[in-house]
């Protein structure tokens, strides 16, 4: 069965450091998400991306995050200069024509 | 405002008990529901989608939506220790391709063998 892959499982940084996150989403789907879940809180949405440009993004996306789709097959979210408060699970998510939005395995991001 | 609600838990059922789990939605402009289950440190996994009102059946698994009271269910039947969990709502915000979607805090669940 077709899945979404993230990579790293675990990121560690100093405080001040660029991190990308990358995501092998579903091959057919066209819709491409990140989310992020802060330890015993919400997930909570940050963008979407389809047809190669940002679709929707919420409050928390803020200049300091960037997505790409740099090849066919890749997705990624680039923290420019970390922050202690974005430590969280990071989560990425494919859909196809319908609305249902499958969810990778997650990486998780320990800023120190 | 897009505000989804749910009672955090633990729920804690005996095996073989049919559990139901509520959420709560403040904007009746919602058109889509899921449930998604979520085991400790892993990715949120799809469980039910449904876009109307009623019920919608998958195995042991029933969704029901009720718009007028903006009230969304999950219902277990012959709930197992590996259905231990929490459980999340989730509504997309308008139902369009790429939309974001907003979810509750989820139940955590607990099935004793």
């Amino acid at each position: 069965e077709p899945e979404v892959t993230q990579t790293p499982s675990h990121q560690v940084t100093q405080m001040g450091q660029e991190v990308i996150l990358r995501c092998v989403p579903i091959s057919n789907h066209l819709y491409f998400y990140w989310y992020r879940q802060i330890l015993g809180q919400k997930v909570e949405f940050l963008v979407s991306f389809y047809n190669n440009e940002i679709s929707e993004k919420s409050e928390i996306f803020d200049d300091q995050f960037s997505v790409e789709r740099p090849d066919g097959s890749n997705f990624t979210l680039k923290i420019r200069s970390t922050k202690l408060e974005d430590s969280a699970m990071y989560f990425c998510a494919s859909s196809g024509v319908l609305d249902e939005q499958y969810f990778g395995p997650g990486t998780r991001l320990t800023v120190t | 405002q897009k505000e989804v609600e749910q009672d955090p838990g633990p729920l804690s059922v005996p095996e073989g008990a049919i559990v139901s789990l509520n959420c709560t939605y403040s904007n009746s402009a919602f058109q889509y529901f899921m449930w998604y289950r979520q085991y400790s440190r892993k990715g949120p996994e799809l469980l039910m989608y449904t876009y109307s009102s009623g019920n919608k059946e998958d195995g042991r698994f029933t969704a029901q939506v009720d718009k007028s009271s903006k009230y969304i269910s999950l219902f277990i039947r012959d709930s197992q220790p590996s259905d231990s969990a929490t459980y999340l709502c989730a509504i997309p915000d308008s139902g369009g391709g790429a939309d974001g979607l907003t979810f509750g805090k989820g139940t955590h669940l607990i099935i004793q063998p």
